[in-house]
């Protein structure tokens, strides 16, 4: 079946823009987090989703980054007014609930994003 | 604060070798213990999960890895590497006691397989 996808895959923006990245999720999957992966790290977390309530968003690093997934299923993480800091991968993963299954994350491609 | 350690940021084999990548981590307790896979412009897929249990764990595509509580080590074997391994490698850990569920990576490590 469809795995998780994301787009746009790759979004330039010029410092100071808003950019919006999209998540499809598993068809199915109740959770859904939002990681950050900056060139030469492991993701870092940013928040987190079980259906459509926001759960966890202590990793989000400032005001300026705000996530949301209304109907439980796409999600969109946005960030208003970027910075050269903000520059990295945004990856998605989904997963089921229950017996472990939260542990058990499927990743998109994530979203490469570059300000510039 | 927990923490992830994979020491080696590159590891160079040539194909057919064996294979061990370095995992150390830093927690109270047991941790939930993960191995993803990242290729180039890919995510991230799992290949193996430490819960409980057998300490030495079986994953996908001919992995093994194997929990060393003594040395809060949880390392990834492969008896023969193939070219279509040379990708990134990461160690992840969730500690559950506190009812956590989000994993802590560490770095990652990049394997080069030469031919």
């Amino acid at each position: 079946g469809a795995g998780v996808s994301q787009s746009p895959r790759y979004k330039v923006a010029k410092r100071g823009q808003d950019v919006a990245l999209r998540c499809d999720p598993i068809s199915g999957h109740v959770s859904l987090f939002w990681y950050q992966q900056a060139l030469g790290q492991g993701p870092e977390f940013l928040t987190y989703f079980q259906n459509e309530a926001q759960l966890d968003k202590s990793g989000l690093p400032s005001d300026r980054f705000f996530a949301e997934r209304p109907e439980g299923s796409v999600s969109t993480l946005k960030i208003q007014r970027t910075q050269q800091e903000d520059s990295a991968v945004y990856l998605c993963a989904s997963s089921l609930v229950g017996a472990g299954k939260i542990y058990e994350q499927y990743f998109g491609p994530g979203t490469r994003l570059t300000v510039t | 604060a927990q923490s992830v350690t994979q020491p080696d940021i590159h590891i160079t084999v040539s194909e057919g070798a064996s294979l061990e990548l370095r995992c150390n981590y830093s927690y109270g307790a047991t941790p939930y213990l993960f191995w993803y896979v990242q290729s180039p412009g890919q995510g991230l897929q799992l290949l193996l999960k430490y819960f409980s249990g057998d300490t030495l764990v079986q994953g996908i595509k001919g992995f093994e890895a194997e929990f060393k509580r003594s040395q809060s080590s949880f390392n990834l074997r492969k008896p023969s590497v193939h070219w279509s391994d040379a990708a990134e490698y990461f160690c992840a850990v969730v500690s559950p006691s506190g009812g956590s569920y989000i994993p802590t990576f560490g770095r990652g490590t990049s394997l080069i397989v030469h031919p």
